[in-house]
């Protein structure tokens, strides 16, 4: 089966520039979305279709997906950006998630 | 508003049965193909079972397959998970989420609350 593979946390300081990556076999052949989820609620599609921002997703958050790796960038880091991020992509009839990255800002 | 409102969880022993239900609103349900996507306490995101806009289209994990049956009815907004020989690794909350288009990457972007299964004697 389709594994997504994300590292289980990433610390970044405030105004920095946070990347996370998902790493899966051929993963730029396909689509991938990350999702944002803060404690106690529902995940946001923050990124779909490789790089294309929801409305209301800020600017800060880009994406990125070649090769074998994926990657969500934010830019400017905020507090409020702290939350665990899922990459995810679809695969012989399969939605693949990845393990989930934990985002400290600190 | 655009809404999905789950509801049906609740504690059942092991083996039983449960039926969540999805309620859908301000938004034309019969476009939108729907999912079913779980969390189990402190775990990750893990996707259950997905249904095409029509229902002619149905996927789900294999960790589910041959126990849980997706099913929706558009006259009614509503999507269903029939839960069937529940066991503990079942217990998570259980979120309902729409997409445009999985298989080009829109990703689900309207997620219900969530309705937490819990699978104990």
């Amino acid at each position: 089966s389709y594994e997504l593979t994300q590292p289980p946390s990433v610390s970044v300081s405030p105004g920095q520039t946070a990347s996370i990556t998902c790493s899966g076999d051929k993963l730029g052949d396909k689509y991938a979305c990350w999702y944002q989820q803060k404690p106690g609620q529902s995940p946001v599609v923050v990124i779909y279709q490789d790089r294309k921002r929801p409305s209301g997703i800020p600017e800060r958050f880009s994406g990125s997906n070649s090769g074998n790796t994926a990657t969500l960038t934010i830019s400017g880091t905020q507090a409020m950006d702290e939350a665990d991020y899922y990459c995810q992509a679809w695969d012989s009839s399969t939605v693949v998630f990845g393990g989930g990255t934990k985002l400290t800002v600190l | 508003e655009v809404q999905l409102v789950e509801s049906g969880g609740g504690l059942v022993q092991p083996g039983g049965s449960l039926r969540l239900s999805c309620a859908a609103s301000g938004f034309t349900f019969s476009s939108y193909e729907m999912n079913w996507v779980r969390q189990a306490p402190g775990k990750g995101l893990e996707w259950v079972s997905y249904i095409s806009s029509s229902g002619n289209t149905i996927y789900y994990a294999d960790s589910v397959k041959g126990r849980f049956t997706i099913s929706r009815d558009n006259a009614k907004n509503s999507l269903y998970l029939q839960m069937n020989s529940l066991r503990a690794e079942d217990t998570a909350v259980y979120y309902c989420a729409r997409d445009l288009d999985i298989l080009t990457g829109y990703g689900m972007d309207v997620w219900g609350q969530g309705t937490t299964v819990t699978v104990s004697s």
